[in-house]
């Protein structure tokens, strides 16, 4: 059984281009959470997603962010126009229900760096 | 809002020797989840142990033991035996009921393990 999947490990943007981070959840998990780790920081929650819905976005920045986990397909982090302040590593995890005593699985993470 | 504290940014200990990492958490709940995860260079967030609020018995996993208090909001690792793996970023993280595996991270304490 797969772990998280992420893609790209590293990307490299020049400021004002996309970027577009994939995560493919582990399978049987229908539950998605987006995380980003600032350097010498700990994770801070962006945004959570179940199949074709957002459950709860409150970590995400008001603009530039967007986040998807399309019915078929991995979930997609995106950013638009980014800035030197977006390099950071963005972490996905999964989990397959959000009741109980489940647990998260992390992804090995995707270093954005802004040039 | 729930809010994880890690007040150690660094710590230090002899291969062998035990150490104990501090976490102190706040939130309003009786019923929530901690965790320790670790995070050594490679970035894979690696679960360590995990305690259910409700549950008065301290979590133990091999040489991983906690020492949970919840009248006073604490949360300690303690790890014995310790090993040059050990090495790594180790974050304290809280999850409250009924949010899905959204997670609250402290801010982290690096362990070094001296040989």
């Amino acid at each position: 059984n797969a772990g998280v999947m992420q893609n790209p490990r590293h990307l490299v943007r020049r400021r004002g281009q996309e970027a577009r981070l994939r995560c493919s959840p582990m399978k049987g998990h229908s539950h998605v959470y987006w995380y980003r780790q600032l350097p010498e920081e700990g994770l801070k929650f962006m945004v959570y997603l179940q199949k074709e819905n957002i459950i709860d976005e409150s970590g995400m920045p008001k603009e530039r962010f967007s986040a998807e986990f399309p019915k078929e397909g991995p979930s997609i982090l995106r950013i638009q126009q980014v800035v030197r302040g977006d390099s950071a590593a963005y972490f996905c995890a999964s989990s397959p229900a959000s009741r109980g005593n489940t647990e998260a699985f992390f992804g090995q993470g995707t270093r954005l760096t802004v040039v | 809002a729930q809010t994880v504290t890690q007040s150690q940014p660094e710590m230090s200990v002899q291969e062998a020797e035990t150490v104990t990492l501090s976490c102190t958490y706040d939130t309003s709940e009786s019923d929530y989840y901690l965790f320790w995860y670790k995070q050594p260079p490679s970035r894979q967030m690696i679960l360590v142990i995990r305690q259910e609020a409700y549950k008065q018995q301290n979590a133990t996993e091999n040489r991983f033991s906690v020492n949970f208090q919840k009248a006073a909001k604490s949360f300690s690792l303690k790890i014995s035996d310790s090993q040059l793996g050990d090495a790594a970023m180790y974050f304290c993280a809280y999850r409250r009921p009924g949010g899905g595996n959204k997670l609250v991270f402290g801010a982290g304490t690096i362990l070094r393990v001296k040989s």
